[in-house]
């Protein structure tokens, strides 16, 4: 697609309850990243996918958080047994290279746990 | 290890006013460096880039100058704009690295 596209744009999720976040990418961008927004804070890196190498999981704060990804296509995140902490914007981005240059974000899906 | 660190905001100028927000960085070899910018409801946008010692990068009249000698890559831009008003976070990219490191964000808003 034109963009990167994540869905849903927002989800409200009960404490306990598993949530899967969903990022499409830029068709032809062999590099996902997963980074995690907490209100009035910066990004933090959660975890980087390139082509069909081993992923970079060292940014998942819990075994809760897991992702996959298939090939160069859509990549999921999911959360198990949500926290209220948990609340946050998940954004995803895509990358053509794997350093840095020009990564395209999605809107992001905003999560909150009541 | 790699990290960002930008001036506190939040920042509010008025309209035509000179912008500095201040980005300083620790990483080991050679970084690339970036100003991401999140416009209200939008997702983050590359601003500008810089990839290399005194490299300037420039877009939409910002400034930033790659900095080795004070690890720094300042984000300037001469007269605001109401339109500007949205939140910029400094970054970079190790060499040998893949990720990008995110500052904690400014939040900048210009008033009319």
């Amino acid at each position: 697609g034109a963009g990167v596209s994540q869905s849903p744009s927002n989800k409200v999720t009960e404490k306990g309850k598993d949530v899967e976040l969903r990022c499409d990418p830029i068709s032809g961008h062999t590099a996902l990243y997963w980074y995690r927004q907490r209100l009035g804070q910066g990004l933090e890196f959660l975890i980087y996918f390139q082509g069909n190498s081993a992923p970079d999981k060292s940014g998942l704060p819990s075994d809760r958080f897991s992702a996959e990804r298939t090939g160069e296509s859509v990549s999921t995140l999911t959360i198990q047994r949500t926290q209220q902490e948990d609340s946050a914007v998940y954004l995803c981005a895509s990358s053509a290279q794997p350093f840095g240059y020009g990564y395209t974000f999605g809107s992001g899906t905003r999560l909150t746990v009541v | 290890g790699n990290s960002v660190t930008q001036m506190e905001g939040p920042v509010t100028l008025s309209e035509e006013a000179f912008l500095t927000i201040n980005c300083t960085y620790t990483a080991t070899g050679y970084p690339s460096l970036f100003w991401y910018v999140q416009y209200p409801g939008e997702g983050l946008q590359l601003l500008l880039k810089a990839t290399k010692a005194d490299d300037k990068g420039s877009n939409k009249g910002f400034e930033a100058t790659y900095r080795k000698e004070t690890t720094s890559f300042h984000l300037e831009k001469g007269s605001v704009q109401v339109s500007d008003s949205a939140v910029y976070f400094c970054a970079l990219s190790a060499a040998s690295g893949s990720r990008l490191t995110f500052g904690e964000g400014t939040q900048l808003t210009v008033n009319p």
